[in-house]
């Protein structure tokens, strides 16, 4: 079974750049996950879709950030303009469905962005 | 706020030497409990999941959980130098994102 696609895998930009990164989940999970991991903390996340509804964006600076799921499958990621504190690793992840045991996230490769 | 809170370590161990990883969480309605292997430049790895109090095991690694405590831990006997990598705890209530704690860092000696 294939695993969560992203890309691309690196992305440098200047501040005030705009950047879109994509996502390909595993085959048949309905809920995506978007999360940030700046270095030397945890992922935290930004966006929730479940199928093609956002869930949870509570935590996306709605002000550059935007994501959308189209067809509840693929997903992209949008910063514009980026500012320096954006660099990180962009993760993105998937699950099954929203029940109990069957929630288990797994994550893609990440998109390392640094922004100069 | 929901926190997850570990200890940053480094953690250092000898090779065939039992690592012991903790893990406490502020949000008493957590349902799933996991834990996470990313080495360096990597993606965070699922490891283990729990979801009931007691332990369980796979291969080398136990996972405990202790609900009343709020805590959760990873065991991982007869370590290895591959074992070397920053061990993510994470949290959630089922269907919603993992809350992270910012990862133990393990280092295995040979």
């Amino acid at each position: 079974e294939a695993g969560v696609a992203q890309s691309p895998r690196y992305k440098i930009i200047e501040k005030r750049q705009s950047v879109a990164f994509w996502c390909n989940p595993i085959s048949g999970h309905a809920t995506l996950y978007w999360y940030q991991q700046i270095l030397g903390q945890g992922p935290k996340l930004l966006i929730q879709f479940q199928n093609n509804g956002v869930v949870d964006d509570s935590q996306l600076p709605k002000d550059r950030f935007s994501a959308e799921r189209l067809k509840g499958v693929d997903s992209t990621l949008k910063i514009q303009p980026a500012k320096l504190e954006d660099s990180a690793v962009y993760l993105c992840a998937s699950s099954l469905d929203p029940s109990p045991r069957t929630d288990t996230q797994y994550f893609g490769p990440g998109t390392r962005l640094t922004v100069l | 706020q929901k926190e997850v809170e570990q200890n940053s370590g480094p953690l250092s161990v000898p090779e065939g030497a039992i690592a012991s990883l903790n893990c406490t969480y502020s949000d008493r309605g957590s349902q799933s409990f996991f834990w996470y292997r990313q080495y360096s430049g990597k993606s965070p790895e699922l490891i283990m999941s729990i979801y009931s109090n007691g332990d369980k095991e796979d291969g080398r690694f136990t996972a405990q959980l202790n609900k009343a405590s709020q805590y959760v831990s990873l065991l991982i006997r007869d370590s290895q130098p591959s074992d070397s990598a920053t061990y993510l705890c994470a949290v959630n209530q089922a269907g919603t994102a993992l809350i992270f704690g910012k990862g133990t860092t393990l280092s295995v000696s040979s």
